[in-house]
């Protein structure tokens, strides 16, 4: 139990164009969806926080018009690059967690943008 | 504010020797602690979690860590490596704020055969 899945698991775009990743909570309801960044050998970076139905909430740093977070449903969250630049490129992770779990984060395995 | 540290940064274990990997906390209570692998160009799975109870806490894929208060750590420990456990190690920690975890900055584990 407690899978999360993201689409698409790598993707390409030319600078300039928009790019839409998906994360999706498989068999639980998902309270908040988690969005993070990692670049290659750190940690990872949260960039925002998204409950079901309500704004995200976006860490310090991380421009919010850049990175559209869009949190429909209990099971669907999306996050959308705009106007995507090579320094965008990176490998971007999504979890989610239950009401009741304790703070444990179900993870995605991650979407690898590249931007040219 | 809360934070987690991983002081090594990278280690090389033989395949069959045991591991530690150390996690440090700095929190005022008792929190919730993690540990998670990532495997490369993977995301994260979970491999043990501390709320409460039993200090000692067993994991998946043979792994165990003790929650020491005293020390404020939460170190990991696996008896015999095996070469599919090289994969980087993140220690995190949940103190109920706004749902987050803060996590360490990871260990790379390198198993020599």
């Amino acid at each position: 139990g407690a899978v999360v899945s993201q689409h698409p698991s790598w993707v390409i775009c030319k600078s300039g164009t928009s790019v839409k990743i998906e994360c999706r909570s498989l068999d639980f309801q998902a309270t908040t969806m988690f969005w993070y960044r990692q670049f290659p050998k750190q940690s990872l970076m949260l960039m925002a926080t998204s409950n079901e139905g309500s704004k995200a909430t976006y860490e310090q740093g991380v421009e919010k018009d850049k990175f559209l977070i869009n949190h429909a449903s209990l099971t669907l969250s999306t996050l959308t690059v705009t106007s995507a630049h090579p320094e965008d490129s990176s490998f971007y992770i999504c979890s989610a967690n239950q009401r009741l779990a304790g703070g444990e984060q179900y993870f995605g395995p991650g979407t690898r943008l590249t931007v040219t | 504010a809360q934070s987690v540290t991983q002081p090594d940064i990278h280690i090389t274990v033989s395949e069959g020797a045991s591991l530690e990997l150390r996690c440090n906390y700095s929190y005022g209570a008792t929190p919730y602690l993690f540990w998670y692998v990532q495997s490369p160009g993977q995301g994260l799975q979970l491999l043990l979690k501390y709320f409460s109870g039993d200090t000692l806490v067993q994991g998946i894929k043979g792994f165990e860590a003790e929650f020491k208060r005293s020390q404020s750590s939460f170190n990991l420990r696996k008896p015999s490596v095996h070469w599919s456990d090289a994969a980087e190690y993140f220690c995190a920690l949940y103190t109920g704020t706004a749902s987050k975890l803060t996590f360490g900055t990871g260990t790379r584990l390198q198993v020599t055969l």
